[in-house]
C-alpha cells in the first residue's frame, strides 16, 4: 500500500541554520504530496503542497519539490527562525482518492 | 477561509462517561470529514471518515461502537468517545475537505482528552 517515510527527528539547528527534513514514498499512480506543520499544542497546518512531477511547493520560506524519478519531496528552508520549532509531516494523497497518508513527523528544534 | 473548529478544546472526564467533541467548518461545505487521534510525538492515525448523511467508514481495529460519529450536515460532524477509560487519553484531530475533487484537507485545532 500507500506510504511515506521521513527522517526521524529530532533535528536540532542553531537560529539561520539550513534545514532539510527528507521525505520519501511509496504509491500507485500518481499521488498529491503535501508537507503540514503542527506547533505545540495545535492542530495541523498546510504548510505547502505539490500536485505533479517536477512542481515545487512553496511558503513562508519553505520549499519541496515533487520528484518523481527519486519519489521524493524534502522540506528544505535556506535560514530557520526559533519560531519554525515544530513537528512537520510529509503526507500523500493518492490519486482518485482523498485518504491522506502521514509520515511519522519531525520535531525540529531551533535554539537561538 | 478553509477554517476548522473543534470544541472543546481540551476535556477531563471520569472513567465511563461519554464525551462529545464537534468539529466544525466554518466558511465551506465539508462534504467529508475525518477523525484522527494522536499519541504524545506521534503521527496521526485515522480513525473514521465521514460523508454527510451517511454512515461513516471506520479504519481497522477503530472500535464503531466505541467512537460513534456522525457528520449530519455539511458543516457539523461529532465524535462521542463511549463509555470512555483511561487508555481513550489522547489527542483527536478532525479534518475537513470540501469535495472529493479536494485533496487538501483543512485541519481542526484538536481536543485533548483525558480520562481519569
Amino acid at each position: 500500500g500507500d506510504s511515506v517515510t521521513q527522517m526521524e527527528g529530532p533535528v536540532t539547528l542553531s537560529e539561520e541554520a539550513f534545514l532539510t527534513i527528507n521525505c520519501t514514498y511509496t504509491a500507485t499512480g500518481y499521488p498529491s504530496l503535501f508537507w503540514y506543520v503542527q506547533y505545540p499544542g495545535e492542530g495541523l497546518q498546510l504548510l505547502l503542497k505539490a500536485t505533479k512531477a517536477d512542481d515545487k511547493g512553496s511558503n513562508k520560506g519553505f520549499e519541496a519539490t515533487y520528484r518523481k524519478e527519486t519519489t521524493s519531496f524534502h522540506l528544505e528552508k535556506g535560514s530557520v527562525q526559533v519560531s519554525d520549532s515544530a513537528v512537520y509531516f510529509c503526507a500523500l494523497s493518492s490519486t482518485g482518492g482523498f485518504k491522506t497518508i502521514f509520515g511519522a513527523g519531525t520535531r525540529l528544534f531551533v535554539k537561538a | 477561509g478553509a477554517v476548522v473548529s473543534q470544541h472543546p478544546s481540551r476535556v477531563i472526564c471520569k472513567s465511563g462517561t461519554s464525551v462529545k467533541i464537534e468539529c466544525r467548518s466554518l466558511d465551506f461545505q465539508a462534504t467529508t470529514m475525518f477523525w484522527y487521534r494522536q499519541f504524545p510525538k506521534q503521527s496521526l492515525m485515522l480513525m473514521a471518515t465521514s460523508n454527510e448523511g451517511s454512515k461513516a467508514t471506520y479504519e481497522q481495529g477503530v472500535e464503531k461502537d466505541k467512537f460513534l460519529i456522525n457528520h449530519a450536515s455539511l458543516t457539523l460532524s461529532t465524535l462521542t468517545v463511549t463509555s470512555a477509560h483511561p487508555e481513550d487519553s489522547s489527542f483527536y484531530i478532525c479534518s475537513a475537505s470540501a469535495s472529493v475533487q479536494e485533496e487538501t484537507q483543512y485541519f481542526g485545532p484538536g481536543t485533548r482528552l483525558l480520562v481519569l
